[in-house]
């Protein structure tokens, strides 16, 4: 157990519609990570929060958004859903700002499937 | 920009035989981390390198760091089915690139 929740664990939906992802760091990590991982393939990062304000900037569609919050969770939000966002979305927090050597650890994962 | 190549992307053998999985970079790199993932799990931090050379050590695994750090193995000796998943090797920094992965496939 890495100590990163996420949730909701499966979610299913409908294309055009909008959905939360919700993750909780580590106690007393400040940056939270979302990353994409499709059917078998690589981890793509999305974007980078720490300890509440953007830091980093990935593959992001516009669909979809994020933000932390002062308690330092994180929500990933998707919106207008297409069949290929169907994927694993993995948060991970690390305890500084993510530079050099920053180990993250990752969360269980959300697994949105889109119908 | 920076990208993290890996190869190859799968890899079966048989248990007991030996796996490597090699990582490298277009852009010299200040550190290089390496994570595994079981089959339906999270990614897990194995190891980071940070020195020029740099040879580490887990047990059957062995992890290597090159002299120009922009290259990076990962040695599994006398694989057994445990080992099997998919390595990431991770490129540092804030949009932290990791690699495809190698996925391992361990007949036993």
């Amino acid at each position: 157990d890495s100590g990163v929740t996420q949730t909701p664990k499966h979610l299913i939906t409908a294309t055009g519609q909008r959905v939360t992802l919700r993750c909780s760091p580590r106690s007393g990590d400040l940056s939270v990570y979302w990353y994409q991982q499709s059917l078998d393939q690589g981890l793509q990062f999305l974007i980078q929060y720490y300890n509440g304000e953007e830091r980093a900037k990935g593959n992001i569609l516009e669909r979809f958004s994020a933000q932390q919050f002062p308690d330092l969770h994180s929500e990933l939000n998707l919106s207008s859903l297409e069949l290929g966002d169907s994927a694993l979305y993995f948060c991970a927090s690390s305890p500084t700002s993510g530079g050099a050597g920053d180990t993250q650890y990752f969360g269980p994962g959300t697994r949105l499937t889109v119908l | 920009g920076q990208q993290v190549m890996q190869i190859p992307q799968y890899q079966h053998v048989q248990e007991g035989e030996d796996f490597t999985t090699y990582c490298n970079s277009s852009t010299t790199l200040s550190n290089i981390q390496w994570y595994k993932q079981r089959p339906g799990g999270h990614p897990v931090f194995l190891i980071q390198l940070v020195k020029s050379g740099e040879v580490k050590k887990q047990k059957r695994l062995t992890f290597q760091f090159g002299e120009a750090k922009k290259n990076s193995s990962l040695h599994i000796t006398a694989t057994q089915t445990t080992d099997v998943g998919t390595y990431f090797c991770a490129g540092p920094g804030f949009k932290t690139i990791f690699g495809a992965g190698t996925r391992l496939f361990v007949k036993a």
